[in-house]
């Protein structure tokens, strides 16, 4: 079974200090993991993922994230936030070779001026 | 630019008319998905193709029906629309490549009103 678990339902942030989202997952395969981006009123876009390779994984946009086996956690991180990642963050699990894929609730990430 | 296009962005339907949201895709990807997204929630899977293989979730009603006619195109049928089924239906698609790396690409979404 999978799931995933976003920790954190919303966080806020200063504009120019760094970007934490929480992300934790349980896969009964090995699983491959995405961070998505939606800001409101469009589609998803893909920040970054992991499938099995490097465990630090950078994205676009400044992001990265790294994948730890032994916490099951796959933590969205950016050194500094700009106005305009201001949108909801999605972390989604697959398993390798399978096409069910599992969303968490999102985090909805504030950037004050 | 290769993209996946969801028309139209916006559509009203009356509540039990039948309305169809119409997704395509330039990247050639052999597997498409429905999402229903309602407002302030994660995206749920309703079904997914796998080329003309049509993957359906348990729990999607039957209300939801979905065509495939080529590697294209592909629509989300709802046949008889209630007011809980307004929401957000995103399209995405992915590439089997073999290597489990399946990244789905998304299509702005086609947010639909029932009245």
């Amino acid at each position: 079974a999978q799931s995933v678990t976003q920790l954190d339902s919303h966080v806020s942030v200063s504009e120019g200090t760094p970007v934490l989202l929480r992300c934790n997952y349980s896969s009964s395969y090995s699983p491959s993991l995405f961070w998505y981006v939606q800001h409101p009123n469009k589609g998803l876009q893909l920040l970054l993922k992991y499938t099995s390779a490097a465990t630090l994984v950078k994205g676009i946009n400044g992001f990265e994230a790294e994948f730890k086996k032994s916490e099951t956690s796959f933590h969205l991180t950016k050194p500094s936030a700009h106005m305009s990642d201001a949108a909801e963050y999605f972390c989604v699990v697959s398993a390798i070779g399978r096409f069910k894929t599992i969303f968490g609730a999102g985090t909805r990430l504030f950037v004050k001026a | 630019d290769a993209m996946v296009i969801q028309n139209p962005r916006y559509q009203v339907t009356q509540f039990g008319k039948p309305v169809t949201l119409s997704c395509s895709q330039t990247l050639n990807h052999n597997v498409m998905y429905w999402y229903q997204q309602k407002s302030s929630q994660a995206p749920k899977l309703l079904f997914h193709y796998y080329d003309k293989d049509f993957n359906n979730e348990a729990d999607t009603p039957d209300n939801f029906q979905s065509r495939r006619p080529n590697t294209s195109f592909c629509f989300l049928d709802i046949r008889s629309p209630g007011l809980g089924d307004a929401a957000m239906y995103l399209c995405a698609t992915s590439r089997d490549k073999g290597s489990g790396s399946y990244e789905q690409y998304f299509g702005p979404g086609t947010r639909l009103t029932v009245t």
